[in-house]
């Protein structure tokens, strides 16, 4: 069956620090993969979307790296701040581009002052 | 500042009635998207649109949602009857088929007593 999977324990990181959150899938060919932040009580904001034929992508502090092989993309954000604490959810596109987008169930980031 | 709008923010119903939830997509956006959360499920995928048309529903209980979009302005999503477990935050969220964010409007808090 068609799985995508996000360490749903917390991370907690100190502040300054690099967070990197997981986001491994099985049964997808996905034509790219999106990464999203929620806050408690708010609609998914969209961040970073990388294709499958890109291996990394970058926005300011954050970094998205996509490995089709293993069939996984690493999230980064670097020089973390408490601000970056919320809930983060990959979600990729195995419809051929077609925009049926799965989502995974978030990891909760917590970045400690 | 564009964003989608959803209204009711919240609903408390009783189990049997009937609930309707609608959603304006962000003027321009041609692909509108019913998602529903649970602590459980996560976000899921209910139904999708592309101009007005939709385009995959396959996630919606058939027998008792239903999505429709008017016009271009209105997206609708029905439940008669409704169910306790049909309580969930459903969201709803626009884009265009060019460049594949979605954004998601602040949701609707449902609860089904």
């Amino acid at each position: 069956s068609q799985k995508i999977e996000q360490n749903s324990e917390a991370l907690n990181i100190q502040e300054g620090k690099t967070a990197t959150l997981t986001c491994n899938y099985t049964n997808y060919s996905p034509a790219y993969l999106q990464w999203y932040r929620q806050d408690p009580g708010r609609g998914p904001v969209f961040l970073l979307l990388i294709r499958e034929n890109e291996k990394e992508k970058r926005k300011e502090r954050l970094k998205v790296t996509f490995d089709t092989t293993l069939k996984q993309s690493l999230f980064h954000i670097t020089a973390s701040q408490p601000a970056d604490s919320a809930t983060y959810l990959c979600a990729l596109d195995d419809s051929g581009g077609y925009q049926k987008v799965t989502f995974g169930t978030g990891t909760k980031l917590q970045v400690i002052p | 500042d564009a964003r989608v709008t959803q209204t009711p923010r919240h609903k408390v119903t009783e189990m049997g009635q009937e609930v309707t939830m609608r959603c304006q997509p962000i003027l321009g956006h041609n692909t509108v998207f019913w998602y529903r959360q649970t602590m459980m499920q996560g976000l899921e995928l209910l139904a999708y649109f592309r101009n007005r048309a939709p385009l995959d529903d396959s996630g919606m209980p058939k027998d008792r949602f239903s999505a429709e979009m008017p016009d271009a302005t209105l997206a609708t999503l029905k439940i008669q009857p409704s169910e306790p477990r049909d309580s969930a935050v459903y969201f709803c969220a626009s884009g265009r088929r060019t460049d594949l964010e979605a954004f998601f409007g602040q949701g609707t808090r449902l609860t089904v007593v």
